[in-house]
């Protein structure tokens, strides 16, 4: 199927090596945050959420960073591997509002 | 699988013509948004419907129509399609309450020829 975003930036990381994704939002009243992956041909596929009343929270090799100052979200992912190369979309959603998406990382592991 | 069905997986046809893509939502889901996603643009939301009723509207043309049914099947359609409106058109659901993660199905590829 098409490439998602032919444009869109780009992390290269080695095998093994860690990720760190990063991601700027925009509405200072989002209280709600999903990071998603996007394979190629596929929907985004859910990874890790967290809540505006914490700073951290982690997953099975994934860890997601908010710093509500300066609206920033981040997700870590551990131990990199082939499997994680992908498109990687963080949202936000404010209380009553729809999801808005960010515009995608690409993620490249490299052997 | 996230439970999320749309059908179909492609779909070609020609400009000013008019189509149906379908989606089932998860089992218990009473929302189901439609989304955009072209080549250079992120996700777009165009519109979500919770048992039944319209709940929010996005960027949706006024050529572009949706609807959930009784079952929570829904259905967008697109119609006097344009060049433009290739995309990959996905549906996601959610139970329908407030800061829930949503569930997308693998989408439908339109090209408009």
């Amino acid at each position: 199927g098409e490439s998602v975003g032919l444009h869109l930036p780009t992390l290269s990381v080695q095998e093994g090596d860690n990720s760190i994704i990063n991601c700027a939002y925009s509405n200072s009243a989002s209280d709600y945050f999903i990071w998603y992956k996007q394979e190629s041909g596929k929907g985004p596929q859910f990874i890790i959420d967290i809540r505006s009343n914490m700073d951290k929270r982690q997953g099975q090799r994934v860890t997601v960073l908010l710093n509500k100052t300066v609206k920033h979200l981040s997700l870590q992912i551990a131990a990199t591997q082939p499997g994680d190369s992908a498109v990687y979309f963080c949202a936000e959603q404010g209380y009553g509002q729809n999801f808005v998406f960010g515009p995608g990382t690409r993620l490249s592991v490299l052997p | 699988d996230s439970g999320v069905t749309q059908t179909p997986k492609h779909l070609i046809t020609a400009t000013g013509q008019r189509v149906t893509l379908r989606c089932s939502p998860r089992s218990g889901d009473l929302s189901v948004y439609w989304y955009q996603q072209s080549l250079d643009q992120g996700l777009q939301f165009l519109i979500q419907y919770y048992n039944g009723e319209e709940r929010a509207k996005g960027n949706i043309l006024e050529r572009f129509s949706a609807q959930q049914f009784p079952d929570l099947h829904s259905e967008l359609n697109l119609s006097s399609l344009e060049l433009g409106d290739s995309a990959l058109y996905f549906c996601a659901s959610s139970v329908g309450g407030e800061e829930e993660k949503l569930f997308f199905g693998s989408g439908t590829q339109l090209s408009v020829l």
